[in-house]
């Protein structure tokens, strides 16, 4: 079965904190995706990567930085977590295929993430 | 701007009942989905739509799309309580392009 895992499905930092989401995929995915879901704004994109080492940014960029190191690891950084930082983070992964095609998401369980 | 938007943004209906919610995008897609997510989970894929096609069914889910009116339509027929979640539409502009989300619609399905 194919699987998205987030490190963790809750966590609570305190203002000014580095805060590492982590997010891995076991399907050979090229593309990973980083959003944020908020009451009446839906899900809003931060960051995605089409491939290793390669970033790209979303909608929503500021205040996070993204690493992809390795082709299933795809990693959310908030350098200094702040308030308005509270959220629901989703990450996600999706096949490329030669040509482009139609993709697909695959979305991890979700971290809800409080900073105080 | 928003390039999915759905409606209604919460609906509410008995089991048994059919629910239909609504989506219009702005711009020109190569394909529309949809997704669904129960209570602070994640999202799950329901169904893909092309820009060339005009209905898909998949077991009790029907979706249309409509190019010129750029909206579509996601019937679930004989709502369960299972059903209840918040139901997502996603357009993707070009082919392997990134995706982008409206605001979803909160169905509740009463037992």
């Amino acid at each position: 079965d194919v699987k998205v895992t987030q490190s963790s499905r809750y966590l609570v930092k305190r203002t000014g904190e580095k805060v590492f989401l982590e997010c891995v995929q076991d399907m050979d995915h090229e593309n990973m995706f980083w959003y944020r879901q908020d009451p009446g704004l839906g899900l809003r994109l931060i960051y995605f990567s089409y491939d290793v080492k390669m970033k790209e940014k979303g909608d929503i960029p500021e205040g996070y930085s993204v690493s992809r190191e390795k082709k299933e690891r795809f990693s959310l950084i908030l350098e200094s977590a702040s308030t308005n930082q509270t959220s629901m983070y989703l990450c996600a992964s999706s096949l490329w295929t030669s040509g482009g095609g139609d993709n697909e998401q695959f979305f991890g369980p979700g971290t809800r993430l409080t900073v105080l | 701007s928003q390039q999915g938007e759905e409606d209604p943004q919460a609906l509410s209906i008995q089991e048994g009942e059919n629910a239909t919610m609504n989506c219009s995008y702005k711009t020109s897609i190569n394909n529309l989905q949809w997704y669904r997510q129960n209570s602070g989970r994640g999202l799950v894929h329901l169904i893909l739509i092309r820009s060339n096609e005009r209905e898909k069914h998949s077991g009790r889910l029907r979706v249309t799309l409509d190019t010129s009116k750029k909206s579509s339509s996601l019937l679930i027929t004989a709502s369960r309580a299972a059903d209840t979640a918040s139901y997502f539409c996603a357009t993707q502009k070009t082919s392997g392009s990134r995706l982008t989300f409206g605001e979803g619609t909160q169905l509740t399905v009463n037992p």
